[in-house]
Parts: structure tokens; sequence; C-alpha cells
């Protein structure tokens, strides 16, 4: 089946700044790579997902690239701001299977 | 965030007892989906359904049970089988043939095994 990793599994920035995080998958037949956002004790909400017939998507001051050689993708967060603390996590949807695996998660730490 | 519910919020489990999670959606939405999230380790996918009347395990599936009786409604049950049920519980839809569309997460159920 799918395996997603997920870096850091924490990341803190100075607000203003850029965060990035990275996700490697292993199913090469993937195709779709959402990104989610949790705040606590709240469930997660869809901020940016991308198909793999692209290799860029933006949104504002975030944006995700795919890279299907190397089977990994990131997500870009620029100009950080307070309520972009949470934790985020990648998913891939795998080939073979019609539910997300996830990575672990990366808990962004905006420091003001 | 309205349009898929989970009930209860809160749940407190013997150890022993099976008890079972609400999950409904009024989004029409063909697919479901049952995740487990424990500390430092993500979601994981209990079950999943793409048609009523129809269920697939996902990767933790042990100790769970799962019916689709109706398109709105996807009840999870956890039993005394599961050895370690404490856990946040999500429940998820999606539209269209499975998860290749957004997936809408609940708000979650939390079970506390005394």
């Amino acid at each position: 089946g799918e395996n997603v990793e997920q870096h850091p599994s924490t990341l803190s920035v100075q607000e203003g700044d850029s965060a990035v995080i990275k996700c490697t998958y292993s199913d090469s037949a993937s195709n779709y790579f959402p990104w989610y956002k949790q705040e606590l004790g709240k469930r997660p909400q869809l901020i940016i997902d991308i198909r793999s017939n692209v290799g860029e998507k933006k949104d504002q001051r975030i944006a995700v690239t795919l890279n299907k050689t190397a089977k990994h993708f990131s997500l870009h967060i620029t100009e950080t701001q307070p309520e972009d603390s949470a934790v985020y996590f990648c998913a891939a949807l795998g080939g073979g299977a019609d539910g997300l695996t996830f990575g672990k998660g990366t808990h962004l730490i905006i420091q003001p | 965030d309205g349009g898929i519910t989970q009930s209860p919020k809160y749940l407190f489990r013997k150890e022993g007892q099976n008890v079972t999670l609400s999950c409904e959606q009024n989004l029409n939405h063909d697919a479901m989906y049952w995740y487990r999230q424990d500390p430092g380790q993500g979601l994981r996918l209990i079950y999943y359904s793409q048609i009523v009347n129809d269920f697939q395990k996902g990767d933790i599936a042990e100790g769970y049970s799962v019916s689709r009786e109706k398109k709105e409604s996807f009840p999870l049950t956890v039993t005394s089988a599961q050895k370690n049920p404490t856990a946040f519980y999500l429940c998820a839809s999606s539209a269209l043939q499975g998860a290749r569309n957004e997936q809408f997460f609940g708000p979650g159920t939390r079970l506390t095994v005394l």
C-alpha cells in the first residue's frame, strides 16, 4: 500500500517568514495530494490540493509543488501569520485504494 | 463546516464494552470514511464505503465494524476486541466515486476507555 513520510515534525518560524513542509510517497500510481490544516481539538480542513497532472498550484499565500519523478510534494506558506499556527497534514491517494494515506503531521509554530 | 456530523463529542467506555459512534452527512456524498487519530500518528484509515450496503477495510480495521444501510449514515462500532481504543475518531465523506475529490471531515468523537 501507500506510505507517506512528512518532515519536519515541528517547524518554528518568525512571523512574516516562509515555511516549507515536505512529504514523500511510495506509490507511483498515486494521483491526488491534499494538504489539511488542523487546529487544536478541531477537524482537519483542506487548504490546498494538487493532482498528478500539474506541477504547482497557488492560492494566495499558500502553494504546493509536486515532483512525480522523485515522488515528493511540498507545502509553501509565505508571509506567515499567527493564525497559521496549527498542525498540517499531507496525504496521498494511492493507486489501488480509495482512502487517503496521511503523513504524521507537522506542528507549525509562528513566533511573534 | 456543516453537512457532516458526529456524535457524541466525548464517549467513555468501560473495558469489554462495545460502543457505536455515529456519523451522518447531508451532502449527498457517495463515499464515507472512518479515521483514527492518535498523537503523533496522523490519521489512519479504519473503514470506507463507496456505496450503500458495501464497505472495505482500511489499514487498521481489526476490532472495528461498520454498516452502511443508508447513504447518509456510516456508524462505527468499536468492539471489545480493539485492544487500545482510546483515540480521536474522525468521519469523512466525499462526492462521486471515492476519494478523488475533497474529503470533508466531521467534528470528531473522542473515545476514552476507563
